[in-house]
């Protein structure tokens, strides 16, 4: 089974700042990598697809970037909006999904 | 616009049993590959179940933890998925979303049911 690592599992920061989340896969998953943002009482939203695809409808500020085992969710200027968990989710065997990252607000 | 709606939820006893529901509108319903995720309460997200459409004889997938213990299905007519959990146990315990996919990915959510296994 592929297993997904994301750190930090708890990330602190301003409006304004750039906001780096990983992910890490336990094998090589190509391109087939999802960020979701889940608010509270909600189900989770796609933000990101095949890695580096920005979703329909979601700010530009949000990117995506890696492959094989490696990846990088960017906001690249936190917004008060943005404060949720956000997942990783992988398709390339079956499907895992990430432990989450708590994005709050400084 | 795309609409799913989990039913079917509440607080069973382990080794009891549950069906949940979930109604859809405003996509193809017949073509579509439908899934069950459940977040438990440390909110971790995990894949549970698949059916796949008419033209794939309705094939069905599970996670191993409820292989045996879960079934899934569908009903075309009422564009309706449908989650039996037998011999509940109190890892159960968590949120199922329906869900389905769009570009192979998860794109159109429910709001979620709350199932509790618990005695």
């Amino acid at each position: 089974d592929i297993q997904m690592t994301q750190s930090p599992s708890f990330l602190s920061a301003s409006v304004g700042d750039r906001v780096t989340l990983s992910c890490k896969a336990s094998q090589n998953i190509n391109k087939y990598l999802a960020w979701y943002q889940q608010k509270l009482g909600e189900a989770p939203k796609l933000l990101i697809y095949n890695a580096n695809s920005l979703q329909t409808g979601i700010p530009s500020r949000f990117s995506g970037s890696g492959s094989g085992t490696d990846f990088t969710l960017t906001i690249s200027s936190l917004q008060p909006e943005d404060v949720a968990t956000y997942f990783c989710l992988q398709h390339n065997s079956w499907y895992t999904f990430g432990a989450g990252t708590k994005l709050e607000l400084k | 616009e795309v609409q799913l709606v989990e039913t079917g939820g509440g607080l069973v006893q382990p080794g009891k049993s549950l069906k949940l529901t979930c109604a859809t509108s405003g996509f193809t319903f017949n073509t579509a590959w439908m899934h069950w995720v459940r977040q438990s309460p440390d909110k971790r997200l995990e894949w549970i179940a698949r059916i796949k459409d008419k033209s794939k004889n309705y094939a069905t997938d599970y996670v191993e933890s409820v292989k045996g213990r879960f079934t899934i299905s569908r009903d075309d007519s009422k564009s309706g998925v449908y989650l039996q959990m037998n011999s509940l146990k109190e890892e159960d315990t968590a949120t199922y979303y329906c869900t389905t996919i769009r570009n192979y990915w998860f794109v159109y959510w429910g709001q979620g049911t709350l199932v509790t296994v618990s005695s």
